[in-house]
């Protein structure tokens, strides 16, 4: 079966300070990628998509960076951290249409 | 952007009664899906519609999709404590070759003891 995970569960990081969520995928080959965010009470944003190593499309303008160095794996990154990258941030996987989510990792930039 | 809008935005229902969700989206789709998120958690794939498709059931829940009118209404029976969430429509837009989905805003359901 498929698993997806997330680390760190939570971060609390300065601003300015380097950022780097890691996602991975198990149990599956080829799958395509994303990265969103979700700012409190809110629905989800789609940040960054994947459709295989190194495709990177980015969603939404913005201060953070994806990359994907091997089939099942998912990075999120930023140079410099703002006030308002803090929120949770959720990887997910799908085939086709069915998203599969990780757990998530809540980021606050202090 | 958000192509799906949910209603209402929370729900408080007791125990044993049904919860009644609403979504509507702008533009013609592909399939509308159904996510159920709980505090602090990532999301839960519940239910997956097609555009060809009026009704659908899984377990207690019920999925509606009115083309016409461009919205969605999942109904959860016999509600439990465990169906305390915050309950989230996506959709698929039609005439794209990818599956990215859009999602609303949420409803947060309370079900209470």
């Amino acid at each position: 079966s498929q698993t997806i995970h997330q680390w760190p569960a939570t971060l609390v990081q300065p601003v300015g300070s380097p950022l780097s969520l890691e996602c991975t995928v198990e149990g599956t080959s080829n799958p395509n990628l994303y990265w969103y965010r979700q700012a409190a009470g809110r629905g989800l944003q789609l940040l960054f998509y994947s459709v295989g190593i190194g495709q990177i499309s980015s969603e939404v303008p913005q201060n953070l960076s994806a990359s994907r160095p091997q089939d099942r794996q998912f990075i999120l990154s930023s140079k410099k951290l703002l006030l308002s990258d803090s929120g949770f941030y959720l990887c997910a996987w799908s085939r086709y249409n069915e998203q599969f989510f990780g757990p998530g990792t809540r980021l606050t930039v202090l | 952007s958000q192509q799906g809008e949910e209603d209402p935005q929370a729900l408080s229902i007791q125990e044993g009664e049904n919860a009644t969700m609403n979504c509507s989206y702008k533009t013609s789709i592909n399939n509308l899906q159904w996510y159920r998120q709980n505090s602090g958690r990532g999301l839960v794939h519940l239910i997956l519609i097609r555009s060809n498709e009026r009704e659908k059931h899984s377990g207690r829940l019920r999925v509606t999709l009115d083309t016409s009118k461009k919205s969605s209404s999942l109904l959860i029976t016999a509600s439990r404590a465990a169906d305390t969430a915050s309950y989230f429509c996506a959709t698929v837009p039609a005439f794209r070759g990818d599956y990215k989905l859009s999602f609303g805003a949420g409803t947060t359901v309370t079900v209470r003891a």
